[in-house]
């Protein structure tokens, strides 16, 4: 099972550029997430879609876009990359949002911006 | 405004017992997740909690008293393996998962 699927694992970017985290989920699940973790911090909520052709902001979407045309696929875009995006990007999907699903999250993607 | 408070690190030896504990603060209460996340690795869910008590899984438990807003996890037998940052999460009323900042767990032999 692939579960999550996010790419790259890694990128460096220069402060302006731009770039698309990809993330696919293989479970047929309907929420998608992507959170970003900053060093001794908890994860922060930045967009989340409870399906296809639907998409919120959580709690730091500044900076951010997404889409989700299908139900598989949730792909983050970072507009004019600033140095305070760098961070670990999680993508996550659970079968519905409500109590007592899980989620499962993505391997994660480590970006820093100089 | 919203607040999960647990301890930022903790050290214990292997084969001895630990207990983390995890206050919160949330608008509504829809259930209370613990999840697992070595260094570099996603989080993996260790347990979920809606009622108050103890629920009991293998090495680990996960207790939940929703009139304190309190919650701990405990972890017995320790192994090296278990060394890791443990997350607290609530779902508050909207469903929307507000996070602790983790306790870095270390294990010494």
């Amino acid at each position: 099972n692939a579960g999550v699927t996010q790419t790259p694992k890694f990128r460096i970017l220069k402060i302006g550029q731009s770039m698309t985290l990809q993330c696919t989920q293989d479970m047929n699940h309907n929420y998608m997430y992507w959170y970003r973790q900053d060093p001794g911090m908890g994860l922060k909520l930045i967009y989340y879609s409870v399906g296809a052709g639907i998409t919120d902001k959580g709690e730091v979407p500044n900076g951010y876009n997404v889409s989700r045309s299908t139900t598989e696929d949730f792909p983050l875009r970072l507009e004019l990359a600033a140095p305070s995006q760098t961070s670990v990007y999680f993508c996550a999907s659970s079968y519905e949002g409500s109590s007592g699903n899980t989620i499962y999250f993505g391997e994660g993607s480590w970006l820093t911006v100089v | 405004g919203q607040n999960i408070d647990q301890p930022t690190e903790m050290t214990a030896t292997e084969g001895a017992i630990v207990q983390i504990n995890c206050t919160y603060q949330t608008s509504g209460f829809n259930g209370l997740f613990w999840y697992q996340q070595h260094a570099g690795e996603a989080p993996t869910f260790l347990s979920y909690n809606v009622l108050d008590g103890l629920e009991e899984k293998g090495r680990f438990s996960s207790f939940l008293s929703r009139s304190k807003g309190y919650s701990y996890l405990l972890l017995k037998e320790l192994q090296m393996k278990d060394s890791a940052s443990y997350l607290c999460a609530v779902m508050d009323s909207n469903y929307q998962l507000i996070w602790g900042a983790g306790t870095k767990l270390i294990i010494k032999p």
